[in-house]
């Protein structure tokens, strides 16, 4: 079964630290693509980094980082100097390719607070 | 980058009416389009795969006759939700796969049915 885990429903980080969220998947496929999506409270989802399975290095953007440990099937998300405005629903998302179409298959999300 | 357009984003209807929820991609053309929904401090469940100019991939478990997915052109998709009744009231929200296999979100649409 194509499946994503998140197994953290809350993290509570200080401003300015950082904090890893963690992101577990399964799937049989040797193709497959890795994203991160932050939601606010506002509800939009607010795509934060993508890593394919074939990718060599661990995908950065910016204070976002993706850890890719492809033989564990985890790619834990790192966000570093944490700001008040982190704080927000995030969820990991794998691509998956069923029935000869692509769609994404979400965990059930990690909400992250950021404290002062 | 790609931006989707979601509209309205909320939604206030009586029980029994109808309910039409448009997605535009802006700047690039959609092939696809996903319609999901999520309940609160839920997850996302997507419910359909929308396909331009045919008909769309329903999720097993979603009525097809209840959310009406239309893709009739590159750059829009709609979702109506017929009928609607109280327990249809949740955040709809849409998303079009662009360039590069990535995946862009609508800002979602907040639907009450009172």
């Amino acid at each position: 079964a194509q499946k994503i885990t998140q197994t953290q429903p809350g993290m509570f980080v200080q401003e300015k630290e950082a904090v890893t969220l963690d992101c577990t998947y399964d799937t049989s496929d040797p193709s497959y693509g890795l994203f991160w999506y932050k939601q606010p409270s506002s509800g939009e989802m607010i795509f934060l980094i993508y890593q394919g399975s074939y990718d060599q290095q661990n995908a950065t953007e910016g204070r976002y980082s993706l850890n890719f440990q492809k033989a564990r099937k985890s790619a834990n998300l790192v966000i570093s100097a944490s700001q008040l405005g982190d704080s927000a629903m995030y969820f990991c998302a794998m691509r998956v390719t069923q029935g000869g179409s692509e769609k994404l298959v979400f965990g059930k999300g990690t909400k992250l607070t950021v404290n002062p | 980058g790609a931006v989707v357009s979601q509209h309205p984003s909320r939604v206030i209807c009586k029980s029994g009416t109808s309910v039409k929820i448009e997605c535009r991609s802006l700047d690039f053309q959609a092939t696809t389009m996903f319609w999901y929904r999520q309940f609160p401090k839920k997850s996302l469940m997507l419910m359909a795969t929308s396909n331009e100019g045919s008909k769309a991939t329903y999720e097993q478990g979603v009525e097809k006759d209840k959310f009406l997915i239309n893709h009739a052109s590159l750059t829009l998709s709609t979702l109506t939700v017929t009928s609607a009744h109280p327990e249809d009231s949740s955040f709809y929200i849409c998303s079009a796969r662009a360039q590069a296999r990535t995946y862009t979100f609508g800002s979602g649409t907040r639907l009450t049915v009172v």
